[in-house]
């Protein structure tokens, strides 16, 4: 989606590294999400913040974290506990928190150990 | 709990086929009901959603999906596919009080000259 940019595109990680994904909108939309996608499995919810200093914890949040200072941005680190981060990463936004909302979706980083 | 199946995983048509894909979803009450497509690579674009009312309901790039409540189904539809539409679809379900969506495993297509 315009809107949401994800980057880098590829981020590679050598073992006991952590690594940050960025995820930056400018559709002024509250609420940001972040996902996992392996084949197969669809998209499983790590992380999610509605507002502004706030976010809570999805499905799999270990060996994740996040932080949420600004409206425009919802960074991912993955950190070294996470022992299988090779995956497939993508950043939602969504307008509002209600579930009537459709989400927004970046680009995606995709992330693979060295 | 909410939750969608997908039963699919690949299917494969032929240019200008039409085509059906589907989706079977889990909750009490009405639910908001989404489809999305992603191409290799790249994120999820919102193809149509439905929320009330007229239960066919039309999308981008010609796509339509059909809420049946007593199927507890939500299928996409195409009349006639085109090479573009290659891609992964998933189906979404949102529901009263949840914070997030919840997708299906997605749909491979395919499709053949």
């Amino acid at each position: 989606d315009g809107g949401i940019t994800q980057s880098p595109k590829y981020l590679f990680r050598k073992e006991g590294q952590n690594v940050t994904l960025s995820c930056e909108q400018n559709l002024n939309h509250d609420a940001m999400y972040w996902y996992r996608q392996d084949p197969g499995q669809g998209l499983r919810l790590i992380y999610y913040s509605q507002i502004v200093n706030d976010f809570q914890k999805g499905d799999i949040a270990e060996g994740y974290s996040v932080s949420r200072e600004k409206k425009e941005s919802f960074p991912l680190t993955v950190t070294s506990a996470q022992k299988n981060p090779t995956a497939f990463y993508l950043c939602a936004t969504q307008q509002g928190s209600a579930s009537n909302q459709p989400q927004h979706f970046g680009d995606g980083t995709r992330l693979s150990i060295l | 709990a909410q939750s969608v199946t997908q039963p699919d995983i690949h299917i494969t048509v032929s240019e200008g086929a039409s085509l059906e894909l589907r989706c079977n979803y889990s909750y009490g009450a009405t639910p908001y009901l989404f489809w999305y497509v992603q191409s290799p690579g790249q994120g999820l674009q919102l193809l149509l959603k439905y929320f009330s009312g007229d239960t066919l309901v039309q999308g981008i790039k010609g796509f339509e999906a059909e809420f049946k409540r007593s199927q507890s189904s939500f299928n996409l539809r195409k009349p006639s596919v085109h090479w573009s539409d290659a891609a992964e679809y998933f189906c979404a379900v949102g529901a009263n009080g949840a914070n997030n969506l919840f997708f299906g495993t997605g749909t491979r297509l395919t499709v053949i000259p």
